[in-house]
């Protein structure tokens, strides 16, 4: 069964280093998404993004993330300069369209700011 | 805003019991409703979804039951089994088209044997 891949499955950082957590969609997918959890708390939506460019962000994603599909099967997040409150777990996620469709998620990246 | 929101954070049935999870939501336009399963260091995994112009839809072992008048969604589980523990999440997609997810809070399932 095709799925989502996220590495590094852990990543601790120093707080102002940056960080790029990676993921492969599944190949046929066109929307990707990223969400984050904070222990114990809901997942929230980070970003969308579908044909290359940002489609939606939420209030979260500030100047600080940026999102990239360089060679059309990665899709990586980059946090340019941590923060401890960017301590949590991140979801990538993808679906083949937009709309009233199942989203795929990945097995998440746990993010650890120190 | 948009929000989702869950009755109870846990829940605890015996196993071979139904279980009953229930979720509130806040945003009218809704049309697109997803109950998700996230076991301990995973990701969420899809259960059943249902589009607003149903009130009811049925899977393997699962039912969700979907009240608009009330905007109140619900995820019926049968015969609740150990491999059933984990968090529950019901998530909307919202008046959005990029097929972002409104998640609510998590509702933690504990199946006693």
């Amino acid at each position: 069964e095709p799925e989502v891949t996220q590495t590094p499955s852990h990543q601790v950082t120093q707080m102002g280093q940056e960080v790029i957590l990676r993921c492969v969609p599944i190949s046929n997918h066109l929307y990707f998404y990223w969400y984050r959890q904070i222990l114990g708390q809901k997942v929230e939506f980070l970003v969308s993004f579908y044909n290359n460019e940002i489609s939606e962000k939420s209030e979260i994603f500030d100047d600080q993330f940026s999102v990239e599909r360089p060679d059309g099967s990665n899709f990586t997040l980059k946090i340019r300069s941590t923060k401890l409150e960017d301590s949590a777990m991140y979801f990538c996620a993808s679906l083949n369209r937009g709309g009233d469709t199942e989203a795929f998620f990945g097995q998440g990246t746990r993010l650890t700011v120190v | 805003g948009e929000s989702v929101g869950l009755h109870l954070p846990t829940l605890s049935v015996q196993e071979g019991d139904n279980s009953i999870i229930n979720c509130a939501y806040s945003n009218s336009a809704s049309d697109y409703f997803i109950w998700y399963k996230q076991e301990s260091g995973k990701g969420p995994q899809f259960i059943i979804d249902i589009r607003s112009n149903m009130d009811k839809r049925q899977g393997q072992r699962v039912t969700v039951l979907l009240n608009k008048t009330v905007k109140h969604l619900s995820l019926q589980i049968a015969a609740t089994q150990p491999g059933d523990s984990a968090v529950y999440f019901c998530a909307e997609s919202g008046s959005s088209n990029t097929g972002k997810l409104i998640f609510g809070q998590g509702t933690t399932l504990q199946v006693k044997p």
